[in-house]
């Protein structure tokens, strides 16, 4: 079964402007970890982001920062002043423990942003 | 000095001819991956080490193999190819197998067989 949903497939932004990629997931793991990645057209995944399910606050670097949302099981992630590198394909991902999950990191489908001049 | 490299970056074949990846990280991680990325961008793990011991085998064909002959190098060997096992191939580390850290990933081998 499916554990991590990204329901947009493409966005568009403005150059300047902030966007926030979506991604909900499932787990009964109480220990476990989402991320973000980056893949550009060049084709390389780069990590932007980490966030532990028993951290309190949202986890931030530069201007990526991830809405945590644990009880609606959430993890958007939300680029600030996009620019026009940013285009690129995003990737949600989570790893839970290893009872539950073997420690696997399992990805969504990934959501293709464009940013506008 | 690239941190996880693959090799080769490219690689073109015949159907039934067998081929190998190779993978190295020089950033003293524990733990490398392999991940299959199909046409449409899905990302499926395939397998994981863990100094030099298999943790993670998914649901692959057993024409896959592995091989990590040390924690620094993890190889993808792979029998008698099929038109199917087109995609991108990408190695990945991380400092350890469990929840909380990131990987870092190759640039990819993208295969094409023909």
């Amino acid at each position: 079964a499916q554990k991590i949903t990204q329901t947009q497939p493409g966005m568009f932004v403005q150059e300047k402007e902030a966007v926030t990629l979506d991604c909900t997931y499932d787990t009964s793991d109480p220990s476990y970890g989402l991320f973000w990645y980056k893949q550009p057209s060049s084709g390389e995944m780069i990590f932007l982001i980490y966030q532990g399910s028993y951290d309190q606050q949202n986890a931030t670097e530069g201007r990526y920062s991830l809405n945590f949302q644990k009880a609606r099981k959430s993890a958007n992630l939300v680029i600030s002043a996009s620019q026009l590198g940013d285009s690129a394909m995003y990737f949600c991902a989570m790893r839970e423990g290893r009872a539950t999950g073997g420690f696997k990191t399992i990805f969504g489908a990934g959501t293709r942003l464009f940013v506008k001049a | 000095d690239t941190a996880v490299s693959q090799t080769p970056k490219y690689l073109v074949t015949q159907m039934g001819n067998d081929k190998s990846i190779k993978c190295e990280q020089n950033l003293g991680h524990d733990t490398m991956y392999w991940y299959k990325q199909d046409s449409k961008k899905f990302l499926k793990i395939m397998f994981s080490y863990n100094n030099k011991e298999l943790i993670i085998n998914e649901t692959v064909p057993n024409r896959f193999s592995p091989k990590s002959p040390d924690k620094a190098h993890l190889n993808l060997h792979i029998n008698s190819l099929e038109l199917g096992d087109s995609a991108v191939y990408f190695c990945a580390s991380s400092q350890a197998p469990g929840q909380y850290y990131g990987y870092t990933f190759g640039s990819g081998t993208r295969l094409t067989v023909v």
